[in-house]
């Protein structure tokens, strides 16, 4: 089975911090997606990436950076962090074109910023 | 902009009745659309796809979605809810020019014994 791994189920830092929430996927996937999940909002898409070191903004990427530096791993940066920046983080990663979409998530990252 | 309606933000059903989960797009272009699940404490998972290649799909754990272009639905039905049934259900839309999926606030779908 797929397995996609993010570091911490649990994380609480303080305004300013920079964060690093990191992702490892272990199938030689081409594409990894960032979302966050809210309550009443769904899931919304921070950043994409097709390819090593290739990165596309989603629709919130504002506060937010990425990297991808090997295939497996795709890590969410928030350079300064924010209470609005509290919230469930999703990772994903799926195979070939971006149009076969059968996305497979990890588990989660409750990041709460206090 | 390609985007979907999930009528009913939460749907209670009894154990053993039939689930009907809504979904409506809204575009004169068929995007191609997904069912997402999301049980509880665990991570979301591909329920079925519709790709044009039929009008009818199956899915995982029973479930299907039926488009139906003349009413721009994706419907997901089960004949007969189980109490693990119980989770949150997204229908996604893949648009024309979009890379990604955007999902929206889903359904939450209570299954009362």
């Amino acid at each position: 089975d797929v397995k996609v791994t993010q570091s911490s189920r649990y994380l609480v830092k303080r305004t300013g911090e920079k964060v690093f929430l990191e992702c490892v996927q272990d199938m030689d996937h081409e594409n990894m997606f960032w979302y966050r999940q809210d309550p009443g909002l769904g899931l919304r898409l921070i950043y994409f990436s097709y390819d090593v070191k290739m990165k596309e903004k989603g629709d919130i990427p504002e506060g937010y950076s990425v990297s991808r530096e090997k295939k497996e791993r795709f890590s969410l940066i928030l350079e300064s962090a924010s209470t609005n920046q509290t919230s469930m983080y999703l990772c994903a990663s799926s195979s070939g074109t971006v149009y076969s979409e059968k996305l497979f998530f990890g588990s989660g990252t409750q990041l709460s910023v206090l | 902009a390609q985007s979907v309606t999930q009528l009913g933000s939460h749907v209670s059903v009894s154990e053993g009745a039939l689930v009907l989960l809504r979904c409506n797009y809204s575009s004169s272009v068929p995007p191609y659309l997904f069912w997402y699940v999301q049980y509880p404490n665990q991570g979301l998972q591909l329920l079925l796809k519709y790709t044009s290649a039929a009008t009818l799909v199956k899915g995982i754990n029973g479930f299907e979605a039926e488009f139906k272009k003349s009413e721009t639905s994706f419907h997901l039905t089960k004949p007969s809810a189980h109490m693990s049934d119980a989770a949150e259900y997204f229908c996604v839309p893949l648009g024309p020019g979009r890379r990604a999926l955007t999902f929206g606030s889903g359904t939450r779908l209570q299954v009362q014994p």
